[in-house]
């Protein structure tokens, strides 16, 4: 199985400030059709995990463009160009070259 | 609109078996690049996808559960059932459908259902 990490774990934030969480994957995310499929998710307080990026870099709809996604093979970046009050939650990447696994979150708080 | 809506038992003993069941809207179970998956999240912890159902109905599953785990479907009732066998205590968790379109995982989630196992 595709084992995924994520560094930090907790991340204190200024409004206005940029961000940057960090994933790895056990192995390479890049299939031999040429895709890399490496995703992220933001969990608000209380709320269902919701979509942000798609292979590796793609916005999803209504995503803001302050949210980016950057990386290949095994390491991945996901950054916030200017924190603000609403991206507060818990950030996930996840694979699904194979099945799907989820790394154990990123805490991101003001 | 798409919705997705779990349903079951907030309470189940160990030893049981837990079934919940995913009543989709505003797509297809059986459209061509649709799927639905089970996920869970333990109170304070990281999810876990726990299963998946593709359009042609093949199944995927969690390789550390899958000897517990059983879906399917009835696409004329747009449901997923998930059934989990001898629930424990660690089971405890808010248990989530998701759809899968395509290359969109999880692109649609539900509101989750949160399944206690005790005593």
């Amino acid at each position: 199985d595709i084992v995924m990490t994520q560094t930090p774990l907790s991340l204190s934030v200024t409004l206005g400030q940029p961000a940057s969480i960090s994933c790895k994957s056990s192995q390479s995310l890049l299939h031999s059709d040429g895709k890399t499929y490496l995703y992220w998710y933001l969990q608000k307080p209380g709320q269902s995990p919701h979509l942000l990026i798609y292979e590796v870099s793609s916005r999803f709809s209504g995503v803001p463009d302050r949210f980016s996604g950057s990386g290949s093979g095994t390491d991945f970046t996901l950054k916030i160009s200017r924190v603000e009050a609403e991206d507060v939650g818990v950030y996930y990447c996840m694979q699904d070259k194979h099945l799907f696994s989820f790394g154990p979150g990123t805490k991101v708080d003001i | 609109q798409v919705t997705l809506n779990e349903s079951g038992p907030v309470l189940v003993k160990p030893t049981e078996t837990l079934t919940l069941t995913c009543t989709v809207s505003g797509f297809s179970l059986s459209s061509a690049r649709m799927g639905v998956s089970w996920l869970r999240q333990p109170p304070g912890k990281a999810l876990e996808w726990l299963v998946h159902i593709f359009s042609n109905d093949e199944k995927a599953y969690s390789t550390s559960l899958k000897s517990r785990l059983t879906i399917s479907r009835d696409t004329s009732k747009s449901q997923v059932v998930l059934t989990m066998t001898n629930m424990d205590p660690v089971d405890t968790a808010t248990y989530y459908c998701a759809r899968v379109n395509s290359l969109l995982p999880f692109d649609y989630w539900g509101l989750g259902t949160l399944v206690t196992v005790s005593s």
